[in-house]
């Protein structure tokens, strides 16, 4: 079993809608969890980190479920913009700083 | 603040042929990370740095790969002989520290194709 899994979609979506992304990870010493972004053929960039229950940024809600492992995005009113690769990461308790993606989520926003 | 650069671009090389990648991090950034990201898949850590010391590289695969980071600068990656299965995009990324709450910052990466 991958330590953390993503659906990998994609998910297609009309402009508007409201989407959701689950991510499941098996080590339970994991203390911290992001979301990053990435483009087509660009570097990944960090749209939310999440330490405890949740994060909330404009149209972005990440939601943390210790109980069952899995961290989730939501992102509501989509734009046409948000297509993208969603890749969720976490972060082991050993403070080294690494992290461990999963294979992302690619959403694309129709018009 | 000039975000984590990264040289070459691109590079197209033959099997068992070799190449070296180089990456310079943000400035005052003390943790440096080289990954490897598969097309389709997340990136996968491949090394990790603490100045000039390696914290990590239990996913390096060290009969081909090695890296450096002698000055606790600047870092390069190296792959001798390369195989058909390296193709992939090789991400730096650094932090200022280790502990939870020290973003990480990608570079552009390298895009290796091996014919």
């Amino acid at each position: 079993r991958k330590e953390v899994e993503q659906d990998p979609g994609p998910f297609n979506v009309p402009e508007g809608a409201t989407v959701a992304f689950n991510c499941t990870y098996s080590n339970s010493a994991s203390q911290s969890f992001f979301w990053y972004r990435q483009d087509c053929r660009k570097e990944p960039k960090l749209l939310m980190s999440v330490y405890s229950s949740g994060n909330e940024d404009g149209r972005f809600t990440a939601q943390l479920n210790r109980a069952s492992q899995y961290i989730s995005l939501l992102i509501r009113d989509s734009k046409l913009s948000d297509s993208a690769t969603y890749l969720c990461a976490a972060r082991g308790s050993s403070n080294t700083g690494k992290l461990i993606f999963g294979q992302g989520t690619t959403l694309q926003v129709k018009p | 603040e000039a975000g984590v650069a990264q040289s070459p671009r691109y590079k197209i090389i033959e099997k068992r042929q070799s190449v070296a990648f180089w990456c310079n991090p943000i400035s005052g950034h003390a943790t440096l990370y080289w990954y490897q990201q598969i097309l389709g898949q997340g990136p996968k850590l491949l090394i990790q740095f603490q100045n000039n010391g390696v914290v990590d590289d239990s996913q390096l695969p060290k009969d081909r790969f090695s890296a450096e980071r002698l000055k606790g600068v600047d870092s390069t990656l190296k792959i001798q002989p390369a195989k058909l299965e390296d193709s992939a995009v090789y991400l730096c990324a650094s932090t200022r520290g280790r502990g939870d709450y020290n973003e990480q910052f990608f570079g552009p990466g390298t895009r290796l194709t091996v014919l």
